[in-house]
């Protein structure tokens, strides 16, 4: 089955930049979502089709993509940040959804 | 605006199933997808599958496929993720979330604790 692979933590501390990577055969071919997961709440969509910010999350939140890796990068890191993030694409027939494994960003 | 709301946590027996209810709000068109989520304590976000509202097309993850139904009632704009054959591991908070396409999840409910407990 196909797999996502992200670190398990970032850590990071307040004002610096944290980049968090996903890797995964198809994703050269693929879009990648990213969401953001606060502690007992439901995850909320950050970038959509790599680098695309909805309306209403902040600037210094940005995605990239290159080759068969994406990063999601977040700027002046604030301590509001704390999260899980989870990286999400689909297979190659657009059929099937997978996630990352997620990465726990923590600001020192 | 789009939102989407969910119905209230579950306590179930093992064995038994669990039925849990999402209604979305704020589309001009019946026409879009329904996604489920399940988050077991601590652990990732697994992909169920989805449900087109509009159609009634399904697909399913082939980690749930033998037992999860997916169902709408378009007048009401609710979907519906109805799942057996509890076990302990089920014991989860199960999300829905709705997008335009079949790739991507934009709106999120707020979640469902579902409790398998003897």
């Amino acid at each position: 089955s196909y797999e996502l692979t992200q670190p398990p933590s970032v850590s990071v501390s307040p004002g610096q930049t944290a980049r968090i990577t996903c890797s995964g055969d198809a994703l050269s071919r693929k879009y990648t979502y990213w969401y953001q997961q606060k502690p007992g709440q439901a995850p909320v969509l950050l970038i959509r089709r790599d680098t695309e910010r909805p309306s209403g999350i902040p600037e210094r939140f940005s995605g990239s993509s290159s080759g068969t890796a994406v990063t999601l990068t977040i700027s002046g890191v604030q301590a509001e940040d704390e999260a899980d993030y989870y990286c999400q694409s689909a297979d190659s027939s657009n059929t099937y959804v997978v996630f990352g494994g997620g990465t726990k960003l923590t600001v020192l | 605006q789009v939102q989407v709301v969910q119905s209230g946590a579950e306590v179930k027996k093992p064995g038994a199933s669990v039925k849990v209810s999402c209604q979305a709000s704020g589309y001009s068109i019946t026409s879009y997808v329904m996604h489920w989520v399940r988050q077991a304590p601590g652990q990732r976000l697994e992909w169920m599958g989805w449900i087109n509202v509009g159609n009634g097309n399904t697909k399913y993850s082939q980690n749930f496929q033998d037992r999860v139904t997916f169902s709408r009632d378009t007048s009401a704009t609710t979907s519906y993720t109805e799942l057996s054959g509890l076990t302990s591991e089920d014991t989860a908070v199960f999300f829905c979330a709705t997008s335009l396409g079949t790739t991507n999840l934009d709106y999120w409910g707020q979640g469902t604790l579902v409790t398998v407990s003897s």
